[in-house]
C-alpha cells in the first residue's frame, strides 16, 4: 500500500513569490492534516481536513495561507506571499477516523526554503 | 507556553542497553499520547501510542509508561539497537489536536 504523497520534495523560491505544496493522502483515509515544522521543533497543525469540510484551521496564517481539498481525496496547501520565515519543512498526514484512534501515517514532507 | 516539552535533546546508549526518552507536559485535558520516529529527509512515522486510561502499553521492544499525576510519559527500548537512532518525538492529543515536542535525537552506538 502506498503511504502519503507529496511533492514537491524541495523547493527554493525568493521572497514575496507564490509556492504551493501537493499531498495525495493513504486511499481512503478520510482525515488529512498539514503541520509545518521549523528546524529543531517538532511540527506544528496548520489545518485539518474531515473529507473535504476544514474543520480545524485555527492555526492557519489566513493572510497569506491557503489550503484546499477538493472531492476529500488530494489536498493543496499554497502561501502566497512567501516570507523569510515561512522556511520550513511542510508535513502531510493521513488518517483513518474512528478505526484506530488518531494514528497519523506522514509524508516525506516538502522542504521550502525562502530566499 | 510549550505544553509538550522534552528536555533531553540527544541521548547516546550503546547497542543492547536500554534507552528511556522522556517527555513533559503540561496541560491535564490530554487525553492520548503517542511516539514518533524520524530519520533524516523523512516523515515522522508512528511507533507507540497510550491512552490516558492506562499507565503502560508494550509492543515488542518499546515500552511506553505514563504517569499522569506527574504529567509525564516515557518510552524504554529495549534493547537498543543501532537502526534505533533516529529523532523521537512524543504528541499528546485531545479532540484529534496534536501537540508535538521538539524531539530527542537517539543514538544507539555498535
Amino acid at each position: 500500500e502506498a503511504g502519503v504523497v507529496q511533492s514537491p520534495r524541495y523547493k527554493i523560491i525568493e521572497k514575496k513569490q507564490p509556492v504551493a505544496f501537493w499531498c495525495n493522502p493513504i486511499s481512503g483515509h478520510n482525515t488529512l492534516y498539514w503541520y509545518r515544522q521549523n528546524l529543531g521543533q517538532g511540527p506544528e497543525l496548520l489545518i485539518r481536513y474531515e473529507n473535504e469540510e476544514a474543520v480545524d484551521d485555527s492555526q492557519l496564517p489566513k493572510d497569506r495561507f491557503s489550503a484546499e481539498r477538493l472531492k476529500g481525496v488530494d489536498s493543496t496547501l499554497k502561501i502566497q506571499p512567501a516570507e523569510l520565515g515561512d522556511s520550513a519543512v511542510y508535513l502531510c498526514a493521513s488518517s483513518l477516523a474512528g478505526v484506530s484512534r488518531e494514528t497519523q501515517y506522514f509524508g516525506p514532507g516538502t522542504r521550502l526554503l525562502v530566499l | 507556553d510549550q505544553q509538550v516539552k522534552q528536555n533531553s535533546p540527544s541521548l547516546s546508549v550503546q547497542e543492547g542497553r536500554i534507552s528511556i526518552l522522556n517527555c513533559d507536559y503540561t496541560n491535564s485535558m490530554f487525553d492520548y499520547f503517542l511516539w514518533y520516529k524520524k530519520y533524516p529527509a523523512e516523515g515522522p512515522t508512528f511507533l507507540i501510542s497510550i491512552s490516558s486510561i492506562k499507565d503502560k502499553n508494550e509492543d515488542g521492544r518499546f515500552t511506553v509508561f505514563l504517569n499522569k499525576s506527574a504529567k509525564h510519559l516515557s518510552l524504554h527500548i529495549v534493547p537498543s539497537q543501532p537502526g534505533d537512532s533516529a529523532v523521537y518525538f512524543c504528541a499528546a492529543s485531545r479532540a484529534y489536536k496534536y501537540i508535538f515536542g521538539t524531539g530527542t535525537r537517539l543514538k544507539v552506538l555498535a
